[in-house]
């Protein structure tokens, strides 16, 4: 019974499609996240969302976009990629006043 | 611009002896911090807290300790366990602020030898 789950687990695409990562958590929070993890491994905030407003940081480029179709799912859609996407994509969730959020085990893309 | 910073990229510990990994921090707004621990190819696993308002927490093997004059926190592992080898990510937040995520640091590898 996994808490927070993701899929695809591996995504390899060229550049200029459009793709998209599903994510899921079954512990009943009110947020979710997207985080990057760049090739220096540095983990970053991308999105933050409940149920009443997206919060997005300001670097991540308008071709990234999250999709909530209801409280336990936040999607990730990503137009017409390029080559610096290629990255592992973390989807986390947390209780709205907690503090605590729990990943996902990752996305791992790659743009050809 | 590393807000939260972990200056040793890896830390090899005797089993049964005691791990203590490094956190420093710049920004004085933070006022929540984690630990998360993760093994390749998995997500990261949320280990302990704590909030600013602390100086220490306990949850069995591992202990955090918040030195806020200093902006420095450590956590102690005690004692290790060969299972305790991963990444170990410090991760420190600002109330209400931004994307209300987590800034990480870049992580330390911690090998634990038998």
């Amino acid at each position: 019974d996994t808490a927070v789950s993701q899929t695809p687990k591996y995504l390899v695409t060229q550049m200029g499609n459009d793709k998209s990562i599903k994510c899921e958590q079954n512990l009943g929070h009110d947020t979710m996240y997207w985080y990057k993890q760049d090739s220096k491994k540095f983990l970053k905030i991308m999105f933050s969302y409940n149920n009443k407003e997206l919060i997005i940081n300001e670097t991540v480029p308008n071709r990234f976009s999250p999709k909530s179709p209801d409280k336990a799912h936040l999607n990730l859609h990503i137009n017409s990629l390029e080559l610096g996407d290629s990255a592992v994509y973390f989807c986390a969730s947390s209780q709205i006043q907690g503090r605590a959020q729990y990943f996902g085990p990752g996305t791992r893309l790659l743009v050809l | 611009d590393q807000q939260v910073k972990q200056n040793s990229p890896s830390l090899s510990v005797q089993e049964g002896r005691i791990s203590i990994l490094n956190c420093d921090y710049t920004n004085s707004m933070f006022d929540y911090f984690l630990w998360y621990k993760k093994y390749p190819a998995e997500g990261p696993t949320f280990l302990i807290s704590i909030s600013s308002i602390k100086d220490k927490n306990e949850d069995g093997r591992f202990t955090v300790f918040l030195n806020k004059s200093a902006k420095h926190l450590s956590l102690h592992i005690v004692p290790s366990q060969p299972g305790d080898s991963a990444v170990y990510f410090c991760a420190a937040r600002v109330s209400g602020g931004g994307a209300d995520g987590l800034t990480f640091g870049k992580g330390t590898h911690l090998i634990i030898q038998p």
